[in-house]
């Protein structure tokens, strides 16, 4: 199975700071990754697809870069709304799609 | 609007069965994958399998296989979890999502709550 690990897994951060989380993959999975964002008792929410593709309706202070194994995901000016769990996902193969371990940004 | 809607809460006794259900609406249901995801009390997202209405095409992640059975029936639009015999472990929170290929999961439920005490 292909593992996802993000990091970090906590995150302290003020409005407007930019913020990058990082999530690695054990082997190859190209530019298939996604990344969601989860608030408490909520469904997630698709950020980002394909790597670096931004979901209709998201906003565009969210960006997403990356391929093979290194992935990050940007938020470049952090608004009282993204305080959230952040995770990843590759589904480089629909056999064997996996999660991060999730990242959750705090306020500072 | 496209939108997928889970059945209610559940609270069983170890040792029960259990079928939850996703109905999609809103989009060609046969035509996009549906997959479940697991998230235990206060922890992460577990993908646990996926299924193509369209052809019941269905895999499941090694964790969950032999666990929980995933089907649907393309005539209700309706994707299905289910257990034979529940343990205290499965109580968790159960979304169902599309799986938009190439896109990953675009439309989620609002999530089932499956709490299992004896």
């Amino acid at each position: 199975d292909i593992q996802m690990t993000q990091s970090p897994s906590t995150l302290s951060a003020s409005v407007g700071d930019r913020v990058t989380i990082t999530c690695r993959a054990s082997q190859s999975i190209s530019s298939w990754l996604a990344w969601y964002q989860q608030k408490p008792g909520k469904a997630p929410k698709l950020l980002i697809y394909k790597a670096s593709s931004l979901e209709s309706g998201v906003p565009s202070r969210f960006s997403g870069s990356g391929s093979g194994t290194e992935f990050t995901l940007t938020i470049s000016s952090l608004q009282p709304d993204d305080f959230a769990t952040y995770y990843c996902q590759q589904y480089n193969s629909y056999s064997r799609l996996t999660f991060g371990g999730g990242t959750k940004v705090e306020i500072k | 609007e496209v939108q997928l809607v889970q059945s209610g809460a559940e609270v069983k006794k170890p040792g029960e069965s259990l079928k939850i259900s996703c109905k999609g609406s809103g989009y060609s249901f046969t035509s996009y994958w549906i997959g479940w995801v697991r998230q235990m009390p206060g922890k992460g997202l577990e993908w646990m399998g996926i299924i193509y209405p369209g052809d019941s095409d269905t895999r499941y992640s090694p964790s969950f296989q032999g666990q929980v059975t995933i089907s649907a029936d393309k005539s209700i639009s309706t994707a299905y979890l289910q257990w034979s015999s529940l343990k205290a472990s499965d109580t968790a929170m159960y979304y169902c999502a599309r799986h938009k290929e190439y896109y990953g999961m675009d439309v989620w439920g609002q999530g089932t709550t499956v709490t299992v005490s004896s």
